[in-house]
């Protein structure tokens, strides 16, 4: 069990460019989330898919932000333009479509933008 | 309100003491209260869950204790040691959802 892996593990970028950070879930997982960590507001959830379908996307703070999900093993998250607020630590984590089925995240993105 | 609160947000306990945490929400709709610890440069994992029907679960030197009618609940760490030392979260999962919401975390420093 390889866990769920994400790239890069750290980006720095300048405002207004455009980051993609990348997801590739646990097999056999149908669920995917991707949480956003900082100091301020800790894990926050901004979308989650089931089955590849988007399911709740009310987290995503604003337009500049997109994900997708085209199969079951890949998804991203991608922030255009980015700007200097986005800096934080963007984590990826799969489950179990199964209620109460445990979260498995991956190490993480940590994005600065400057 | 889809929130849970933590506290304290930092702790330090002597190696052998014992660490608590402690979590509170208010809508009854969550079903399922996990706790997950951090490592630095790491992502969250899954430490031990209860559910609401069972006022306490142990694993090891961990223990989880549900008040469901005060709507809180509590990470106890027995005999701590200075590889605990990291963040702890406690969640808790909206029922019929796979949505979790998160305390926004306790750091948790284990002295030698």
């Amino acid at each position: 069990d390889a866990g769920v892996i994400q790239s890069p593990r750290h980006e720095v970028t300048e405002m207004g460019q455009e980051v993609t950070l990348r997801c590739k879930p646990i097999s056999g997982h149908n669920s995917l989330f991707w949480y956003r960590q900082t100091m301020m507001r800790g894990l926050e959830l901004l979308i989650y898919f089931n089955n590849n379908v988007p399911i709740d996307d009310s987290g995503m703070p604003e337009d500049r932000f997109s994900a997708k999900m085209p199969n079951a093993s890949f998804s991203t998250l991608k922030i255009q333009p980015s700007e200097p607020r986005d800096s934080a630590v963007y984590f990826c984590a799969s489950s179990l479509a199964l209620y109460n089925s445990p979260l498995h995240f991956g190490n993480g993105t940590r994005l600065t933008v400057t | 309100q889809q929130q849970v609160k933590q506290s304290p947000q930092s702790l330090i306990v002597q190696k052998g003491g014992i660490s608590i945490i402690n979590c509170a929400y208010e809508n009854t709709a969550f079903d399922y209260f996990p706790w997950y610890q951090q490592f630095p440069g790491k992502g969250p994992a899954l430490l031990i869950a209860i559910r609401p029907d069972v006022s306490e679960k142990k694993e090891g030197r961990f223990t989880i204790s549900f008040n469901k009618s005060a709507k809180q609940f509590s990470l106890h760490i027995m005999d701590s040691q200075p590889g605990d030392s990291a963040t702890y979260f406690c969640a808790a999962n909206l029922s019929g959802t796979y949505k979790y919401i998160f305390g926004t975390g306790t750091r948790l420093k284990v002295l030698a």
